[in-house]
């Protein structure tokens, strides 16, 4: 158990809905990133938050969006889904100063 | 943009046997993470190196970063069932903390 968590475990939904994800950093970890991983893809990054502002900015399309708020959890939000949109999204954290990256068990998301 | 190269892209071996995971980088590699996954579950890390020569080990499985700091090995020694899973590499995009992934190994340990 590394100690991030994420729900829900799995989502499925329609093409053209919004849902939003969400993620429990590791205690007194400050960072969080997103990451989705298909399988014509791989693992890509999205998109990293420290301390409540976004610090990185991968291939995140415009139709997501994440924030981290005072309590440090983070969400992603998926709007105007697509098929292609189904993958598992994952979340890690870590202290944020380059240290390793512990990743939560993922979210399933499957639009149909 | 870095990319990085993983072979085999599948591996089975009978249980007993050693075996060897490389990662090629297309660029130096600042820090290189070793994860292993199962299938449709999250990674866990394994190793993380960051300086040119470096080896490190935890139980059966020894990650080296060559001197040049562009590829990384990954060895398991007296494979197991339990060794079974997708193992990816991962690294550092220069001056930043995204980590992009090779596109990982699928090891199957037969018993």
């Amino acid at each position: 158990d590394s100690g991030v968590t994420q729900t829900p475990k799995h989502l499925i939904t329609a093409t053209g809905q919004r849902v939003t994800l969400r993620c429990s950093p590791r205690s007194g970890d400050l960072s969080v990133y997103w990451y989705q991983q298909s399988l014509d893809q791989g693992l890509q990054f999205l998109i990293q938050y420290y301390n409540g502002e976004e610090r990185a900015k991968g291939n995140i399309l415009e139709r997501f969006s994440a924030q981290q708020f005072p309590d440090l959890h983070s969400e992603l939000n998926l709007s105007s889904l697509e098929l292609g949109d189904s993958a598992l999204y994952f979340c890690a954290s870590s202290l944020g100063d380059g240290s390793t990256q512990y990743f939560g068990p993922g979210t399933r998301l499957l639009v149909l | 943009s870095q990319e990085l190269e993983q072979s085999p892209q599948s591996l089975i071996v009978q249980e007993g046997k050693n075996l060897t995971i490389n990662c090629t980088s297309s660029k130096t590699l600042y820090g290189l993470y070793w994860y292993k996954q199962k299938y449709g579950e999250g990674l866990i890390f394994l190793m993380m190196l960051q300086k040119g020569g470096e080896e490190k080990s935890h139980e059966k499985i020894t990650a080296k970063l060559d001197e040049k700091k562009q590829q990384s090995s990954l060895h398991i020694t007296a494979s197991q069932p339990s060794h079974a899973g997708i193992y990816l590499c991962g690294a550092l995009v220069g001056g930043s903390e995204k980590l992009v992934f090779g596109k990982g190994t699928k090891l199957t340990v037969n018993p």
